[in-house]
């Protein structure tokens, strides 16, 4: 059973640019959540897709978005990239929508907007 | 607007002993709460959670406990060892408004654990 892969594991990128990062999601999961940490804070919350469909959002701007696909893996993606957005990006994959279901974590993304 | 909250930043405990980790919430809809590991270049890993309906979960070492009327859980490991020197993180989910639980999970900004040996 493979567990969450994120792709790639560090990225750097210039202030305004474009970047998508990608999770695979655990065997078996249809539910993904994207999350971002800062340097010293704790995750926040992005989005979360179950079955393809967005299933909430945090409070992010709509130059984040993300995409589910069939296979259940999923994209992240942020449009005109500010400083502010460097941070580990992580992903987390789920047999189902609720919390006590269990969230499997991937490693992250390190992006770094310069 | 913090609604989970881990006001001690880091936590240092002897090899053998107990060590407790603090977590104080504001949010009355919270059902649902958790406790991640996490080592360097690692995603977070689950380590135990507890249901508001409870007030204490055991699992092997770990104990977590919750008051919900003061709005605040904790984290006991019996007894800590060097390999649980990591951040832990307080997490919580909520009921929406539908009455049932979803799958946003709410942070606190962790506590740094190291266990001396």
């Amino acid at each position: 059973e493979t567990g969450v892969t994120q792709s790639p594991t560090h990225l750097i990128k210039t202030r305004g640019q474009q970047v998508t990062l990608r999770c695979s999601s655990q065997s078996g999961h249809n539910t993904v959540s994207w999350y971002q940490q800062a340097l010293g804070q704790g995750p926040q919350f992005i989005f979360q897709y179950y079955r393809e469909e967005e299933n909430g959002r945090g409070n992010f701007p709509p130059r984040f978005s993300g995409l589910q696909f069939p296979n259940y893996s999923s994209e992240l993606n942020v449009n005109a990239l500010e400083l502010d957005d460097s941070a580990l990006y992580l992903c987390a994959s789920s047999l189902a929508v609720r919390a006590n279901y269990g969230y499997t974590f991937g490693s992250g993304t390190r992006l770094t907007v310069v | 607007d913090q609604q989970v909250k881990q006001n001690s930043p880091s936590l240092s405990v002897q090899e053998g002993r107990i060590s407790i980790l603090n977590c104080d919430y504001t949010n009355s809809m919270f059902d649902y709460f958790l406790w991640y590991k996490k080592y360097p270049a690692e995603g977070p890993t689950f380590l135990i959670s507890i249901s508001s309906i409870k007030d204490k979960n055991e699992d092997g070492r770990f104990t977590v406990f919750l008051n919900k009327s003061a709005k605040h859980l904790s984290l006991h490991i019996v007894p800590s060892q060097p390999g649980d020197s990591a951040v832990y993180f307080c997490a919580a989910s909520e009921i929406n408004a539908g009455g049932t639980s979803y799958g946003k999970l709410t942070f606190g900004q962790g506590t740094i654990l190291t266990v001396h040996p």
